[in-house]
C-alpha cells in the first residue's frame, strides 16, 4: 500500500497568512495526487487533481504542486472560511490511500 | 445537478449486518464508477471500496479492512448503490460517505461528487 504523511498535522495562522502543507508519498505517484478541504460536519470537497490543476470553482489563492514522493498545497492569502481539515490522496493504485489530515486552526 | 444520498445508517451490535443506500441523480449511473469513503468519529478519511461501471462489468475493489465482510452492489434501473456490510466490528463505526469518481482512468480517478453521509454506530 501506499502511505501519504502529511506535515504538520496542526498547524495554527493568521488571516493573511501564507501557509504550506506538504505531503509525502512512500513510493513514486507521478502526479495522480489530489486534495480536499473539510469542515466540521460536511463532507470533504475537492480542491485539486493531478497534484496542481485547479477544481472549477475553486479559489485560485490554493495552489498545489509537486510530482513523485513530495506535493505541497499552499494558500498564499489566508481567508476566515479556509480553517478546515485538508486531505491528501493518491489515485495511481489500490488501496486508495489518504494522508491523515492536517488541522488548520487560526491563530 | 449530480446529488448523492446516503441512507441506511444507525446502531448495529458487534457481528451484525446493515445495508446501506446511495441514491444518485443528475448523471448516468451506469457510466459510472461509485465509491464508498468512511471516517471514523475524529479520524480521517478510509477508502472502502468500489464498484466500476457498465463498461468495466461492475467489476469491484474492496479495502482490505472490509474484503470478505462488505459488498458494494448497485442497480443502475433505480439509480442506486448498495454497502452491504456483515459481521460489523466497533472499529466500523464511521460517517460513510458515497462518492463519485470524475472518471474511470486513473487520472480522472479524483473524487468530485461526496454524498453527505451517514453514521453507523457499531456498539453493545
Amino acid at each position: 500500500d501506499i502511505q501519504l504523511t502529511q506535515s504538520p498535522s496542526f498547524l495554527s495562522a493568521s488571516v493573511g497568512d501564507r501557509v504550506t502543507i506538504t505531503c509525502r508519498a512512500s513510493q513514486g505517484i507521478s502526479s495522480s495526487l489530489a486534495w480536499y478541504q473539510q469542515k466540521p460536519g460536511k463532507a470533504p470537497k475537492l480542491l485539486i487533481y493531478a497534484a496542481s490543476t485547479l477544481q472549477s470553482g475553486v479559489p485560485s489563492r490554493f495552489s498545489g504542486s509537486g510530482s513523485g514522493t513530495e506535493f505541497t498545497l499552499t494558500i498564499s492569502s489566508l481567508q476566515p472560511e479556509d480553517f478546515a481539515t485538508y486531505y491528501c490522496q493518491q489515485l495511481i493504485s489500490y488501496p486508495i490511500t489518504f494522508g491523515q489530515g492536517t488541522r488548520l486552526e487560526i491563530k | 445537478e449530480v446529488q448523492l444520498v446516503e441512507s441506511g445508517g444507525g446502531l448495529v451490535q458487534p457481528g451484525g449486518s446493515l445495508r446501506l443506500s446511495c441514491a444518485a441523480s443528475g448523471f448516468t449511473l451506469s457510466n459510472h464508477y461509485i465509491d464508498w469513503v468512511r471516517q471514523a468519529p475524529g479520524k480521517g478519511l478510509e477508502w472502502v471500496g468500489r464498484t466500476r461501471d457498465k463498461g468495466s462489468s461492475y467489476t469491484t475493489e474492496y479495502a482490505a479492512s472490509v474484503k470478505g465482510r462488505f459488498t458494494i452492489s448497485r442497480d443502475d434501473s433505480k439509480n442506486s448503490l448498495y454497502l452491504q456490510m456483515n459481521s460489523l466490528k466497533t472499529e466500523d463505526t464511521a460517517v460513510y460517505y458515497c462518492v463519485r469518481p470524475h472518471d474511470s482512468s486513473w487520472s480522472g480517478a479524483y473524487f468530485d461528487f461526496w454524498g453527505q453521509g451517514t453514521l453507523v454506530t457499531v456498539s453493545s
